[in-house]
């Protein structure tokens, strides 16, 4: 098993761009969630999904959209790109919400120029 | 809304104790404990369900009073692979499917 998987690792964009942020599990999972990492904030929720075709906002949503067609595939979809927006996006899955471990990706460092 | 973690840094010698706190404003349904090394993505520890039970794993283990809303965190006998940030992630239950990190705990272990 892959486990998580993200792409790209390492991304710089102007403002105003837009890109996408790939993530792709391998175990079936249902719930799937995007985070960003900022020092000193912690792991903040973007947008989660409880299984396919089901989508919500987390914490810090603006900006950002995103959609669940698979199982397996969670794209987050960065709008237009802003300075603000610079940080490490985490992917995480998990069999289900609530009781069960989340597997994190190996995170993708975006910088908006 | 975020749990509260403390302290937000401890410092540690090896073989020395530490204890990690998360409380929440909202009933929890489940606790999680996340740690994650510098540059690196976090590593699931353990979870916690609501009825205030006690995990453990090696010589970290932790609590969770459901009444308070609160969960601690033990590390014992710390060990330099101990180092890294420890985070708490919250479930409130009910509709609310969001798990919801604090903002971390800095652990250094020094020799």
């Amino acid at each position: 098993n892959a486990g998580v998987t993200q792409t790209p690792k390492f991304q710089v964009l102007k403002t105003g761009q837009s890109m996408t942020l790939q993530c792709a599990q391998d175990m079936n999972h249902e719930y799937m969630s995007w985070y960003r990492q900022d020092p000193g904030m912690g792991l903040r929720l973007i947008h989660y999904s409880v299984g396919a075709g089901i989508t919500d906002q987390g914490e810090v949503p603006n900006g950002y959209n995103v959609s669940r067609s698979t199982t397996e595939d969670f794209p987050l979809r960065l709008l237009s790109a802003a300075p603000s927006q610079t940080s490490v996006y985490f992917c995480a899955s998990s069999k289900q919400w609530g009781s069960y471990e989340q597997y994190f990706g190996p995170g993708t460092r975006l910088t908006v120029t | 809304q975020q749990p509260v973690q403390s302290p937000q840094a401890v410092i540690l010698r090896e073989g020395e104790d530490a204890v990690i706190n998360c409380s929440s404003s909202k009933a929890l349904y489940s606790v999680h404990w996340y740690r994650q090394k510098h540059g690196e993505a976090p590593v699931f520890l353990m979870i916690l369900l609501k009825g205030g039970e006690q995990k453990g794993h090696d010589k970290i283990s932790a609590s969770f009073n459901e009444k308070k809303q609160q969960s601690s965190l033990y590390l014992t006998a710390s060990q330099l692979s101990y180092s890294g940030t420890y985070f708490c992630g919250t479930y409130s239950g009910g509709s609310n499917y969001k798990l919801t990190f604090g903002k971390g705990t800095l652990l250094t272990v020094n020799p």
